[in-house]
């Protein structure tokens, strides 16, 4: 267990939905990421906050949109889902001392989506 | 930008086999390196890292050595068990920017037989 949470475990939706996906960091973790898992992808970064602010972008489309709250805990939301959006989606947590240096990040479980 | 390329899988052995699969990458300056591994059904697990050339990182009988000479992290162990079967991923943080992004390669499949 590498007390990061994420709920739902699976989500089932139709195109078009929009669905928010949670995800709790370890505790003393000020940074969460966001990775997107598919087949045709491969494992690819979303988005980084760090203790509430967005920090680092990847190859999140306009339709996704994440936050941390004072709690720190994260959300990511996606709307106008399409088929191709069908994936898993990871949280990550770090301490993010600030050093940039291979900081180990501890991944929840997932979320699976299937958009129909 | 930052890329990191796999050995393509499945690699199938069998029990007590030695394993190597190679991870290189691409990155400016002198990014931190990471093996990660997801079981079935599981998320992604840290196996072992290395932040500097010539570091070598080492857990569970695995070991990779960041060769800067070669921008390369190949992951190896010497007898593989069942329990090894698994997907794994070669990784690299660039720390750049302010973020500590993870880029991945495509990962490896990893079936061990008895």
């Amino acid at each position: 267990d590498s007390g990061v949470t994420q709920t739902p475990k699976h989500l089932i939706t139709a195109t078009g939905q929009r669905v928010t996906l949670r995800c709790s960091p370890r505790s003393g973790d000020l940074s969460v990421y966001w990775y997107q898992q598919s087949l045709d992808q491969g494992l690819q970064f979303l988005i980084q906050y760090y203790n509430g602010e967005e920090r680092a972008k990847g190859n999140i489309l306009e339709r996704f949109s994440a936050q941390q709250f004072p709690d720190l805990h994260s959300e990511l939301n996606l709307s106008s889902l399409e088929l191709g959006d069908s994936a898993l989606y990871f949280c990550a947590s770090s301490v993010d001392s600030g050093t940039g240096r291979g900081e180990t990040q501890y991944f929840g479980p997932g979320t699976r989506l299937l958009v129909l | 930008g930052d890329s990191v390329t796999q050995m393509e899988g499945p690699v199938t052995l069998s029990e007590e086999a030695f394993l190597t699969i190679n991870c290189t990458y691409t990155a400016t300056g002198y990014p931190s390196l990471f093996w990660y591994v997801q079981y079935p059904g599981e998320g992604l697990q840290l196996l072992l890292k290395a932040t500097k050339a010539d570091d070598k990182g080492s857990n569970k009988g695995f070991e990779a050595t960041y060769r800067k000479e070669t921008t390369s992290f190949h992951l190896e162990k010497g007898s593989v068990q069942v329990s090894d079967s698994a997907v794994y991923f070669c990784a690299l943080s660039a720390g750049a920017g302010g973020g500590n992004k993870l880029t991945f390669g495509t990962g490896t499949q990893l079936k061990v037989e008895l």
